[in-house]
């Protein structure tokens, strides 16, 4: 089975600027999460779906931030306007069952956002 | 809130050699446990997880992980390092009936010296 696919694997922008960042979950996983990790930093939670639905979003930074999960399927994560702070790796994760704290979470390669 | 510390950003290692890298967390309630690794240009990968069955937890390519309630720790060995190794480390934590946002380490870079 495919993997979680995050695109793109990079993207340089500018100072306020517009970013969409993709992710592509496991087929059938319902929960899907948004992580980042600032360079030097832990990586910290952002959001959680379940489904179409956000389950926790109290990680997201502040409302520059949008993220979408259209159907359930994919989800995507916009940066709008984007500041020099957002730069980092952002990661997509997906784990299969709602309320599942012990299913395993599964990572994609992750997107590193440069912002000059 | 439940926290990790993992100490020491950089880890070298020589081949053939124990691999310990050490993990504390801090949790209000009875916690899960996980370690992931990230090989360059890949995404996470599970290498194990306590869900409070057995404390020794085996992992894939050779490593385990020791839970002890006493000393809120879970570190990760591996008795003899291979050059594959070479790769950053995290140790996470989520919390047992609460959310199931993870909360990460700041990560080891093992590097693997011949």
């Amino acid at each position: 089975e495919a993997g979680v696919t995050q695109f793109p694997s990079h993207s340089v922008i500018e100072k306020g600027q517009t970013v969409t960042l993709r992710c592509d979950p496991i087929s059938g996983h319902d929960n899907l999460y948004w992580y980042r990790r600032v360079m030097g930093k832990e990586i910290k939670f952002l959001l959680h779906f379940v489904k179409e639905s956000k389950q926790d979003e109290s990680g997201m930074p502040n409302n520059r931030f949008l993220a979408e999960r259209t159907g359930g399927t994919y989800s995507t994560l916009k940066v709008q306007p984007a500041e020099l702070e957002d730069s980092g790796v952002y990661f997509c994760a997906s784990s299969r069952a709602a309320g599942g704290y012990t299913d395993t979470q599964y990572f994609g390669p992750g997107t590193r956002l440069t912002v000059l | 809130a439940q926290s990790v510390t993992q100490l020491g950003s950089h880890v070298s290692v020589s081949e053939g050699a124990l691999v310990l890298l050490r993990c504390n967390y801090s949790s209000s309630v009875p916690p899960y446990l996980f370690w992931y690794v990230q090989y360059p240009n890949q995404g996470l990968q599970l290498l194990l997880k306590y869900t409070s069955a057995a404390t020794l937890v085996k992992g894939i390519n050779g490593f385990e992980a020791e839970f002890k309630k006493s000393e809120t720790s879970f570190h990760l060995t591996k008795p003899s390092a291979h050059m594959s190794d070479a790769a950053e480390y995290f140790c996470a934590v989520t919390e047992r009936g609460g959310n199931n946002r993870l909360a990460f380490g700041k990560g080891n870079q093992v590097v693997v010296i011949p």
